[in-house]
């Protein structure tokens, strides 16, 4: 069965600093995307970044990056210059096509409190 | 604007009474799903749609049912709700693998 871990539940960071929060799947299938969603107290969900499993290249979205590694199936998300607004729930997810279908798998979540 | 427009946003209600939670989406997308979120488990997929017509099961489908009549809309039913569905509900839309959620729903069953 797919599973998505995160084993950080919580974790704080200074302000400015850098973060890395860290996700780990397992699959056996070969084409699926990866996702990060962010929580804030709005409880809003807002996805973060995304990465298909075929490219190579780390995606990247301004201060927010990955560091993907397909073989040890490690997808995690680094946070630069962290700022209050970064305080959320992140959460990372996983989709999988098979057989004309898909279904998301999501971890339990990692919450992150940017300290001023 | 883009939107998954989900109602109620807060809900009390008392075991055994049945419910509904609308789901609607402007965006024409194919894919919708259901969600619960639980402290410590993340979110755990109910339902989904492929499409009109064309639901199936998640991880956790046990007590809820879903109908897809329309491409729109997707509405998530309890027929006999249990204190252990206590929890918040996203709808979600999709295109390109990439969910578009609704603002989640709260609800508490008594």
């Amino acid at each position: 069965a797919q599973t998505v871990t995160q084993s950080q539940p919580e974790m704080s960071v200074q302000e400015a600093e850098t973060v890395t929060l860290s996700c780990t799947y397992d699959t056996s299938e070969n084409n699926y995307y990866l996702f990060w969603y962010k929580q804030p107290p709005s409880r809003q969900m807002i996805l973060v970044i995304r990465q298909e499993a075929y490219k190579q290249q780390n995606a990247t979205e301004n201060r927010f990056s990955v560091n993907f590694q397909k073989a040890a199936k490690s997808f995690s998300l680094k946070i630069s210059d962290s700022q209050l607004g970064d305080t959320a729930m992140y959460f990372c997810a996983f989709i999988h096509f098979t057989s004309g279908t898909y279904k998301y798998i999501f971890g339990t979540g990692t919450r992150l409190k940017v300290l001023a | 604007e883009a939107q998954v427009t989900q109602n109620p946003r807060y809900l009390i209600t008392v075991t055994g009474k049945k419910l509904t939670v609308t789901c609607s989406q402007n965006m024409n997308h194919e894919y919708m799903s259901w969600y619960r979120q639980d402290p410590g488990l993340g979110l755990r997929q109910i339902y989904y749609s492929m499409n009109v017509e064309v639901t199936d099961k998640g991880d956790v489908p046990e007590g809820y049912k879903v109908s897809r009549k329309e491409k729109r809309n997707f509405p998530l039913i309890l027929e006999s709700p249990s204190p252990n569905q206590t929890s918040l509900y996203f709808c979600a839309s999709s295109i390109a693998g990439e969910l578009f959620f609704g603002e989640g729903s709260r609800l508490t069953v008594l």
